[in-house]
């Protein structure tokens, strides 16, 4: 079993559309919770970041952690074309100097 | 400031051949690491170093070296290509250790035959 699982998709919405992305992990001992967002053929770029529990809202987009139930979920309003990309979750324990990443969940947005 | 910047974009290699993929960073950071991306795989970590001098293994080592002489340069060395290293490659850097961004680069795509 994979300790990040993330459902590769692919998600095709309307635009304008509520998008929700999710992960789920094994390990308790993650604290540091990451969503990236990867365009075609692009490196993967920082979207947002979390710490521990709770939600954080950036705009048009709201990443939750859910440590009880080792779920975390990505949630953008008002979706754009402009969204279209690959979005991975990415993990880390507290001290540690590595993360871990989901699959990665294709999303397409229709105009 | 260029950021992450690697070279080759695009490599074919036939199996046993060696190569280097370079990798290099203009922004100080100490932090720089290595990924390879496969479909359905997601990002896996090969090699990172904490700074210059210091290197450790990440998920999928087996088959990479890397070395760290300068904070800016951190390349990756193919011993022997095999197709199972067909993939796209990834550096990434941080400041600090803290890893709460990593900026990473355009990716080379290598193809072994």
């Amino acid at each position: 079993q994979k300790e990040v699982e993330q459902d590769p998709g692919p998600l095709s919405v309307p635009e304008g559309a509520i998008v929700s992305l999710n992960c789920t992990y094994s390990n308790s001992a993650f604290q540091y919770f990451m969503w990236y967002r990867q365009y075609s053929r692009k490196g993967p770029e920082l979207l947002m970041y979390t710490y521990s529990s709770g939600n954080k809202e950036d705009g048009r987009f709201t990443a939750q952690v859910d440590k009880s139930s080792k779920y975390i979920s990505l949630f953008i309003r008002d979706s754009q074309p402009s969204d279209s990309a690959t979005y991975l979750c990415a993990m880390r324990v507290q001290g540690a100097q590595k993360l871990v990443f989901g699959q990665g969940t294709r999303l397409t947005i229709n105009p | 400031n260029a950021g992450v910047t690697q070279t080759p974009k695009f490599q074919v290699l036939k199996t046993g051949q060696s190569m280097t993929l370079q990798c290099a960073q203009d922004m100080n950071h100490e932090y720089m690491s290595w990924y390879r991306q496969d479909p359905g795989m997601g990002l896996r970590l090969i090699h990172y170093s904490v700074g210059a001098g210091i290197t450790d293994q990440g998920e999928v080592p087996n088959g990479y070296n890397v070395s760290r002489s300068t904070t800016e340069d951190f390349p990756l060395r193919l011993l022997s290509a095999a197709p199972s290293q067909t993939s796209v490659y990834f550096c990434a850097s941080s400041p600090g250790q803290g890893l709460y961004e990593q900026y990473f680069g355009p990716g080379t795509r290598l193809t072994v035959t």
